[in-house]
C-alpha cells in the first residue's frame, strides 16, 4: 500500500537558519503530494502541494519539489523564522481528499 | 484556520467505557473525514461522511467503532468499550466539497486516553 516515510524530528535549528525537512513516499500510479503544518493549538493546515513530477509546491518561503525518480518531496527554506516553530506533516494522496496517506510528522522549532 | 471544532481536546476513558469524540465542519461544509494517529505514526484514515451518509469506511476497526453525520448538529465518532491501544490522537477534517484538496480543513484533534 501506500506510505510516507518522513525525516525524524524533533529539529531545532536557529533563527535565520537553512531548513530541510526529508519525505520519501511509496505509492502507485501517480499521486498529489503535500505538506501541511499544525501550529500550536491549531489544526493541520496545507502548506503547499504539487500534483505531478517535477511540479515545485512553494508558499510562505517554503519550496517543495516532485521528484520521481528518487520518490522524494523534500521540505526546504531558506531561512527560517521562530514563527515557524510548528510539526510538518508530508502526506500523498491517490484518491482525494478521504484517503490521505500521512508522514508521522517533524516538530521543528526555532530559538531566536 | 478555517474553524472546524472538535470537542473534547482531551478525553481520558477506562477500559470498557465509551468514547464520543465531536466534530462541528466549517459552516456550510456537507464532508467530513476522521484521521487517528497512533503514537509514532503518521495520520491514518478512518471514514468519510457526507451529510447523514457513510461514504467511505475502508479505515474503521470492524468493531467497537462507528461515526455517524446526522443532518442536524456535529458528526460524531464512537468508540464502544475502549481498550488501551485506542489511545490516539483523533483528527476530523472538513470540506465543501469532495476531492479539492485546498479546501481540506483540519480541527485541533481529541487526544483520547484509556486507562
Amino acid at each position: 500500500g501506500d506510505s510516507v516515510t518522513q525525516m525524524e524530528g524533533p529539529v531545532t535549528l536557529s533563527e535565520e537558519a537553512f531548513l530541510t525537512i526529508n519525505c520519501t513516499y511509496t505509492a502507485t500510479g501517480y499521486p498529489s503530494l503535500f505538506w501541511y503544518v499544525q501550529y500550536p493549538g491549531e489544526g493541520l493546515q496545507l502548506l503547499l502541494k504539487a500534483t505531478k513530477a517535477d511540479d515545485k509546491g512553494s508558499n510562505k518561503g517554503f519550496e517543495a519539489t516532485y521528484r520521481k525518480e528518487t520518490t522524494s518531496f523534500h521540505l526546504e527554506k531558506g531561512s527560517v523564522q521562530v514563527s515557524d516553530s510548528a510539526v510538518y506533516f508530508c502526506a500523498l494522496s491517490n484518491f482525494g481528499n478521504e484517503k490521505l496517506t500521512f508522514g508521522t510528522g517533524t516538530r521543528l522549532t526555532i530559538i531566536p | 484556520n478555517a474553524g472546524v471544532m472538535q470537542n473534547p481536546r482531551h478525553l481520558v476513558r477506562r477500559r470498557g467505557q465509551e468514547a464520543r469524540l465531536r466534530c462541528s465542519p466549517v459552516k456550510g461544509h456537507s464532508h467530513v473525514y476522521w484521521y487517528r494517529q497512533l503514537p509514532e505514526e503518521g495520520l491514518k484514515f478512518m471514514v468519510y461522511l457526507q451529510k447523514e451518509n457513510i461514504i467511505d469506511e475502508s479505515g474503521m476497526p470492524k468493531e467497537r467503532f462507528s461515526a455517524e453525520f446526522p443532518k442536524e448538529g456535529p458528526s460524531i465518532l464512537r468508540i464502544q468499550q475502549v481498550v488501551r491501544g485506542d489511545s490516539a490522537a483523533y483528527f476530523c477534517a472538513s470540506s465543501p466539497l469532495a476531492g479539492i484538496d485546498e479546501k481540506l480543513f483540519f480541527g485541533s484533534g481529541t487526544q483520547l486516553s484509556v486507562l
